[in-house]
């Protein structure tokens, strides 16, 4: 099956600092989506980005499905944005989630 | 918009009760799932459904069942409760297994003791 690295596995930030996220995946894949997992466990949609480039606010994700890698995009970071960020793609049907990588932002 | 309801939130089971978490979703999705979420680790696919009557396995079946009855709902079962199942469960429902996005429910925060 498919499998899905992401990188930095955890990342401490200043307020208002930017970051980028990666995530791997070793096959071709025709689905990618992005959640952010907040402190509470609630698992929040951020992107569903097959391909391209797609932007939400201070968000934005880039997926190059060809080179098998997607990026996701934090700018001016809050200490709202702490959590764990997951990468998913499909596999025959089915979400295969990478390890996460967990994000500290401090005040 | 309810989305994907997850019942119960928390509960807490001795070693050997048997218990039911129950999905349900509002959305008209043909495919569900259930997944676990252990310390550390990213969600792994315990079983699915493509379908009102259909279950399969995924990842990490062993200790579960599940039943799809009925479009809306997707029911996993524990029948013996072990404390390796102490976890944290996600529902989750997409409209197709090729494109379009998965919508999480909540989760079920489990504790066998």
């Amino acid at each position: 099956g498919i499998q899905v690295e992401q990188s930095p596995p955890d990342l401490i930030l200043q307020e208002g600092a930017n970051s980028t996220l990666r995530c791997n995946f070793s096959d071709s894949v025709n689905n990618l989506q992005w959640f952010h997992q907040n402190p509470w466990g609630q698992l929040i949609n951020l992107f569903y980005i097959p391909s391209g480039t797609k932007q939400n606010g201070r968000l934005s994700a880039t997926t190059v499905a060809t080179e098998r890698y997607s990026l996701l995009y934090i700018s001016s970071s809050q200490t709202t944005d702490s959590g764990v960020y997951f990468c998913a793609v499909r596999d025959t049907g089915k979400l295969i989630f990478g390890q996460g990588t967990t994000l500290q932002v401090k005040p | 918009n309810a989305g994907v309801t997850q019942t119960p939130k928390f509960r807490v089971l001795k070693t050997g009760q048997s218990m039911t978490l129950l999905c349900a979703q509002d959305m008209n999705h043909e495919y569900m799932y259930w997944y676990r979420q252990d310390p550390g680790m990213g969600l792994r696919l315990i079983h699915y459904s493509v379908g009102e009557g259909t279950t399969a396995k995924g990842e990490v079946p062993d200790g579960y069942n599940v039943s799809r009855l009925k479009k809306q709902n997707f029911l996993l079962g524990l029948e013996s409760a072990a404390p390796s199942q102490t976890s944290v469960y996600f529902c989750a429902s997409s409209y197709s297994s090729q494109w379009g996005g998965y919508t999480f429910g909540s989760g079920t925060r489990l504790t066998v003791v």
